[in-house]
Parts: C-alpha cells; sequence; structure tokens
C-alpha cells in the first residue's frame, strides 16, 4: 500500500519567507511526527499528534514554527520568517498506534529538503 | 550526557566480515527498542526492533543489556549492500517520544 508521503521534496527560500511542508500519512495510522534533522545529526523531534488529542509540541524549536493536522490525517509544518539555520531535511512519520501501546513501528515518508540562503 | 549514545564510525568492513554496534541509554525506564537503517540522502526504515530475549533476522541479530542498559547490532556476512547508517532508537515506558542516536555509519568494501 502507498506509504507516507511528503511535499515538496526539496523546498529552497530566501531567509525571511514563510514556508509550508506537507505530509500524507499511511491511511489509518493514528499517530503523526515530525522530526528535523541536520546534516550529520541524529533526529529531533518537533510535534506529535496522535487522533483527536491535543499535539505535543514541545520540541518546536521557537514559535516561528507551528503545525496542524486536519481531520486526523494530512499535516502541515509551517515555518515563519525562515532562518538560515533552519536549513535541514523535515521528516514526517506515521504510525498505527501510540507509542507503548505494542504495534508501535513508525514509517517514515521521503523528507523534504529544505534549504533558506 | 546523551539520552542515547552511538559511535559514529564509520566502520569500515570488508565483504564477508561480521561487524557489531554497541548503542548505550541513559534513561533506565526505556522500554522500545529498535534499530533502524538510513541511506545517504533517504529516510530512516525500520531494520528490527530488539526483545529482551534477543532477536535474530537472517544475517541480523540484536540485543537488548537491560543491566548495563545497552543494545547491540550483529551483522553477519557482510554485503556490500549493508554500507549505511544504523540508528539506535529507544522509547520510554507509557510516553510517545521516541529518542534516535545520531547513527553509526557502515562502509562495507569490496
Amino acid at each position: 500500500g502507498a506509504g507516507v508521503s511528503q511535499s515538496p521534496s526539496n523546498k529552497v527560500t530566501e531567509k525571511g519567507k514563510d514556508v509550508e511542508l506537507r505530509c500524507d500519512p499511511i491511511s489509518g495510522h493514528t499517530a503523526l511526527y515530525w522530526y528535523r534533522q541536520s546534516l550529520g545529526q541524529g533526529l529531533e523531534f518537533l510535534i506529535y499528534f496522535q487522533g483527536n488529542s491535543a499535539p505535543d509540541k514541545s520540541g518546536l524549536p521557537s514559535d516561528r514554527f507551528s503545525a496542524e493536522r486536519t481531520g486526523g490525517s494530512v499535516s502541515t509544518l509551517t515555518i515563519q520568517r525562515t532562518q538560515q539555520e533552519d536549513s535541514a531535511v523535515y521528516l514526517c512519520a506515521s504510525s498505527l498506534v501510540a507509542a507503548g501501546a505494542g504495534t508501535d513501528t513508525q514509517y517514515f515518508g521521503p523528507g523534504t529538503r529544505l534549504t533558506v540562503l | 550526557r546523551k539520552e542515547v549514545e552511538q559511535d559514529p564510525g564509520p566502520f569500515n568492513v570488508p565483504e564477508g566480515a561480521t561487524v557489531a554496534f554497541n548503542c548505550t541509554y541513559s534513561n533506565s525506564a526505556s522500554q522500545s527498542f529498535f534499530w533502524y537503517r538510513q541511506d545517504c540522502r533517504k529516510e530512516p526504515k525500520l531494520l528490527m526492533s530488539v526483545y529482551s530475549s534477543g532477536n535474530e533476522d537472517g544475517r541480523f541479530t540484536a540485543q537488548l543489556n537491560r543491566a548495563s542498559q545497552y543494545i547491540s547490532l550483529l551483522i553477519r556476512d557482510s554485503k556490500l549492500s549493508d554500507s549505511a547508517t544504523y540508528l539506535c532508537v529507544v522509547n520510554k515506558r507509557g510516553t510517545y517520544k521516541y529518542i534516535f542516536g545520531t547513527g553509526t555509519r557502515l562502509k562495507v568494501l569490496a
């Protein structure tokens, strides 16, 4: 079946512009995660959505970052007034159930490579 | 101290060799453990979960040592296609946060 998809695959923007990144999770997956991976670094947790519960935004690095998930499916990560340090690969992952509930394998999308000039 | 630590490598091994990576974690409440594989400029993909009793999948064997708080991955008969970065992932009991290590890079040489 279809995996997690993300768009765009690459985004080059100028410092100060806003960008919107999209994630389509696997159908039926209730949990959705956003991560950021800078060159040579590990994955940095950004935000987590689980069903209709309030998202955990504790990993968002600043108030320029926001995310929403509409209808429990598609998610959008928005970065306002982009800075050069925002350049990274933004990865989305989904899982069938919440972590710790047994079947919690995360499936990742291909990522969006963001470059801020 | 990082919650999950891995030797970044690279580990350069010849084809057919056996190679092992360790990963240490600091939180004793950690419950679920995984190895993910990430190819260059690609997304991470689950390689295998790590169970308390240890588990094997073909040429790959994962072990968990709770007393010493580390997990290991053993790859036997290395193939060129095994060249990748191997990420150690830990999840704390009752939480949804996954902590990723920075990865160990493996290069299998012809």
